[in-house]
């Protein structure tokens, strides 16, 4: 099993730019997540997908939106890139059911935005 | 709402120090308690985790008490190695339909041979 897997690893965006960030997870699970990682600061919640075909956001959705493709796939979409969103961007998933609660974590993807 | 509140690093210990990174919590019922690992350049990985007060989960030498009356999940490890060294974040998942976790700031740690 490759577990939680994410493209692209590094992307460099102008400001203004889209791009989309790709998320796939081979365990079935029901619930994927993006958070965002900036210095001092943790990991933050962006969106997430409870089960297939739901989205919501979570504590910094501003600038973002999300599709849950199927039940592997979540992606996460900059329609218009800015500088306040540089940082390192983590998907994760997790069974969310009784005590199987761990999230797996992807490698992340590290976005600068000049 | 939910949050955590985590030890400020970075923390350098030798090998074989004694090591204690703080967490303290504020929630709303019981929440379930988790620390993550973080290895240079890697995604986060579950290292412990406590479902109810006074759990106590380990692995890999670490261990944790989920502690009610002060809010608290104090990471603990006897004898660190060089292998150790990593970003810890402390974290707790809420009772929300999604589960989502919350998670500390992290505290950088590094262990010199």
């Amino acid at each position: 099993n490759a577990g939680v897997t994410q493209t692209p690893k590094f992307q460099v965006l102008k400001t203004g730019q889209s791009m989309t960030l790709q998320c796939a997870q081979d365990m079935n699970h029901n619930s994927m997540y993006w958070y965002r990682q900036d210095p001092g600061m943790g990991l933050r919640l962006i969106y997430y997908s409870a089960s297939e075909g739901t989205t919501d956001k979570g504590e910094v959705p501003n600038g973002y939106n999300v599709s849950r493709l199927n039940k592997r796939e979540f992606s996460l979409r900059l329609e218009s890139a800015a500088p306040s969103q540089t940082s390192v961007y983590f998907c994760a998933s997790s069974e969310a059911r009784g005590s199987q609660d761990e999230q797996f974590f992807g490698p992340g993807t590290r976005l600068t935005v000049l | 709402g939910d949050s955590v509140t985590q030890m400020e690093g970075p923390v350098t210990l030798s090998e074989e120090a004694f090591l204690t990174i703080n967490c303290t919590y504020t929630a709303t019922g019981y929440p379930s308690l988790f620390w993550y690992v973080q290895y240079p350049g890697e995604g986060l990985q579950l290292l412990l985790k406590a479902t109810k007060a006074d759990d106590k989960g380990s692995n890999k030498g670490f261990e944790a008490t989920y502690r009610k009356e002060t809010t608290s999940f104090h990471l603990e490890k006897g004898s660190v190695q060089v292998s150790d060294s990593a970003v810890y974040f402390c974290a707790l998942r809420g009772k929300g339909s999604a589960r989502q976790l919350t998670f500390g700031s992290g505290t950088q740690l590094t262990v010199l041979p």
